[in-house]
């Protein structure tokens, strides 16, 4: 089955970039979307199509994609994105979520 | 703005059947720019996708659980529903209804109910 792997864990300190990757073979041809997950509460997306950031999303989080990789970017992190973070993609059997990483802002 | 509410029994039997419902507030479940999905977290662990569907019925599942899932759509009511069969343990979990549009993720989320499988 399709896989999409990512970093079980990242730390950052305040103010510094934040990289977060995500891999699978089929990242070349489907789309990758983001989600945030804080503590109890339901996942929020923050990128979708790769590098599109929803209305109401800080301009801090930015998405890009190059081959098999997708790579979530937090500039300037703050205390606030303390998060788990979770890749999703397609394939021809469905929706796969990525493992998620764990951002800890030291 | 659109708002989704799972609701259903927060303890299950092993070996019951699992039923979810999730209720679509502020908007309508028919519009075909829409697909409805359910997603579950087990404690302490990731999400997993279990399946969606459209209003037209056409419906998409994880292929680990299409054996014993069953998501359905009642537009009168604008509401979608998973039934889970043959549960165990290892179907506890937060189980999320969300909302996804065509190549633009899952963009609402109901708040999401918790299931634990226990005698």
């Amino acid at each position: 089955s399709y896989e999409l792997t990512q970093p079980p864990s990242v730390s950052v300190s305040p103010g510094q970039t934040a990289r977060i990757t995500c891999s699978g073979d089929a990242l070349p041809k489907q789309y990758a979307y983001w989600y945030q997950q804080k503590p109890g509460q339901a996942p929020v997306l923050v990128i979708y199509k790769d590098s599109e950031r929803p209305s109401g999303i800080p301009e801090r989080f930015s998405g890009s994609s190059s081959g098999t990789t997708v790579t979530l970017t937090i500039s300037g992190v703050q205390a606030e994105d303390e998060a788990d973070y979770y890749c999703q993609s397609a394939d021809s059997s469905g929706t796969v979520f990525g493992g998620g990483t764990k951002l800890t802002v030291l | 703005q659109v708002q989704l509410q799972e609701s259903g029994p927060g303890l299950v039997k092993p070996s019951q059947t699992l039923s979810l419902t999730c209720t679509v507030s502020g908007g309508s479940i028919s519009s075909g720019d829409y697909y409805w999905s359910w997603i579950r977290q087990p404690p302490g662990k990731g999400l997993e996708w279990i399946g969606y569907i459209y209003y037209s019925g056409s419906t998409y599942y994880n292929p680990s659980l299409k054996s014993r899932v069953t998501i359905s759509v009642d537009t009168s009511k604008n509401q979608f529903s998973l039934k889970l069969s043959s549960v165990t343990a290892a179907d506890t979990a937060v189980y999320y209804c969300a909302r996804g549009v065509r190549e633009g993720g899952m963009d609402v989320w109901g708040q999401g109910t918790t299931v634990t499988v226990s005698s």
